[in-house]
């Protein structure tokens, strides 16, 4: 069965520095997501994209985030500047289309990576 | 999003079935009822979903109240592997992305 990848598993960076998450969402899939989860906390939303753009977007989702899709293929999230709170388990999800032409409802989650900040 | 309410842990013994309640009194007409579950150290993982009617997949079954103003979702035999976080979410049919609360945390004993 396809699934979401995502690499790298594990990041660790020093704060401050940029840090860039990618993954490769279900070929077929047209609906992307990135969700985060602070150890011992619940999965939260960070951003939706859809038509090569953002198309909702969480108060977590500031300026220091930026997502992109650029070869057709990968989906990233790029974090510019980053800080001690952004450790996190952070979840890539793609959502495919309905059989009749409409939006199904399942969202397919990566793996995760894990990002330390120190 | 309307706000569902789990309890916050369940325990089960190995082989037996599992019934995890769900509440979601503010439920409107077109909110989809949804089940995830995230095993240890794993992403969510789709479980199952419905809108009206109890719905059956090879993982679990969908029991959804009349009223639809809560949902049951059911392990029939529960292995050591079903030992996860369970979430109930509501979504709207054309909504975008899901809002996950703390789920309820279920343990299975052998």
């Amino acid at each position: 069965e396809p699934e979401v990848t995502q690499t790298p598993s594990h990041q660790v960076t020093q704060m401050g520095q940029e840090v860039i998450l990618r993954c490769v969402p279900i070929s077929n899939h047209l609906y992307f997501y990135w969700y985060r989860q602070i150890l011992g906390q619940k999965v939260e939303f960070l951003v939706s994209f859809y038509n090569n753009e953002i198309s909702e977007k969480s108060e977590i989702f500031d300026d220091q985030f930026s997502v992109e899709r650029p070869d057709g293929s990968n989906f990233t999230l790029k974090i510019r500047s980053t800080k001690l709170e952004d450790s996190a388990m952070y979840f890539c999800a793609s959502l495919r289309p309905g059989t009749s032409g409409g939006m199904s409802e399942t969202q397919y989650f990566g793996p995760g990576t894990r990002l330390l900040v120190l | 999003d309307a706000k569902t309410t789990q309890p916050n842990s369940m325990e089960s013994n190995e082989e037996e079935p599992v019934h995890l309640p769900c509440n979601h009194s503010t439920i409107s007409g077109t909110d989809y009822i949804h089940w995830y579950r995230q095993l240890p150290s794993q992403g969510p993982e789709y479980v199952i979903h419905g809108l009206t009617s109890n719905v059956n997949n090879r993982m679990a079954s969908l029991a959804i109240a009349e009223d639809r103003k809560s949902s049951t979702l059911i392990l029939h035999r529960a292995t050591l592997r079903d030992a996860a976080v369970y979430y109930c979410i509501l979504r709207r049919v054309r909504g975008q992305n899901f809002v996950f609360g703390p789920g309820t945390r279920l343990s299975v004993l052998p």
